[in-house]
């Protein structure tokens, strides 16, 4: 079973920074791994997919890259709306399971 | 527009059983994978299982194989989740995911619904 970890787990930051966000897997995953954005209340959000695809919508501030094992979540010049909880996803092999996620905060 | 309901959730003992329905709309059901995903209070999300969307495959989490069972009927463009043997450790917000092959080969989760609140507990 492969196991994501993330890392940091906490990001202090303030708007107008670069957060980078690393994922990293136990086994490779090729290119099959997405990023998610989570916000208080609500349901994640997807927002790359295969590694360093923005999905529909998602602003071009967000840049994922990566593939085998490490992959890499940059968010360029953060919007007050950013701020929130990152999750990465593998879908290379079952079961699927997230990473344990990095929260992005104000400073 | 895309939309994912959930119904079902709510208070039920430890050991009992609950099942949990998502009804879709806007796009083709039958042509998608399913995935049921939950997150308890405070917790990280956690995928559950999915299923093919002829109802042909499906596969689960090793916490949950052999208690919850995720079926569909196309027909009526739901999706399902049977909890048995219900713990306190599955208490969580289910959410019902659409799964859309980008054309790579995997298949990533690209609309949620608002969740379903289910608590286990005596």
């Amino acid at each position: 079973e492969i196991v994501l970890t993330q890392s940091p787990a906490t990001l202090s930051l303030s708007p107008g920074d670069r957060a980078t966000l690393s994922c990293r897997a136990s086994q490779s995953v090729r290119s099959s791994l997405a990023w998610y954005q989570q916000k208080p209340g609500q349901a994640p959000r997807l927002l790359i997919y295969d590694a360093s695809n923005r999905a529909a919508g998602i602003p071009v501030r967000f840049s994922g890259s990566g593939s085998g094992t490490d992959f890499t979540l940059t968010i360029n010049s953060l919007e007050p709306e950013d701020f929130a909880v990152y999750y990465c996803h593998q879908r290379s092999s079952w079961p699927l399971p997230f990473g344990p996620g990095t929260k992005v905060e104000i400073k | 527009d895309v939309q994912l309901v959930e119904s079902g959730g709510g208070l039920v003992q430890p050991g009992g059983s609950l099942r949990l329905s998502c009804v879709a709309s806007g796009f083709a059901f039958d042509n998608y994978w399913m995935t049921w995903v939950r997150q308890a209070p405070g917790k990280v999300v956690e995928w559950v299982g999915n299923i093919k969307g002829d109802g042909s495959a499906k596969y689960y989490v090793d916490s949950v194989e052999g208690r919850f069972t995720i079926s569909r009927d196309n027909a009526k463009n739901s999706l399902y989740l049977q909890m048995d043997s219900l713990r306190a450790e599955d208490t969580a917000v289910y959410y019902c995911v659409r799964d859309t092959n980008y054309g790579s080969g995997s298949y990533y989760g690209d609309c949620w619904g608002q969740g379903t609140l289910v608590t286990v507990s005596s």
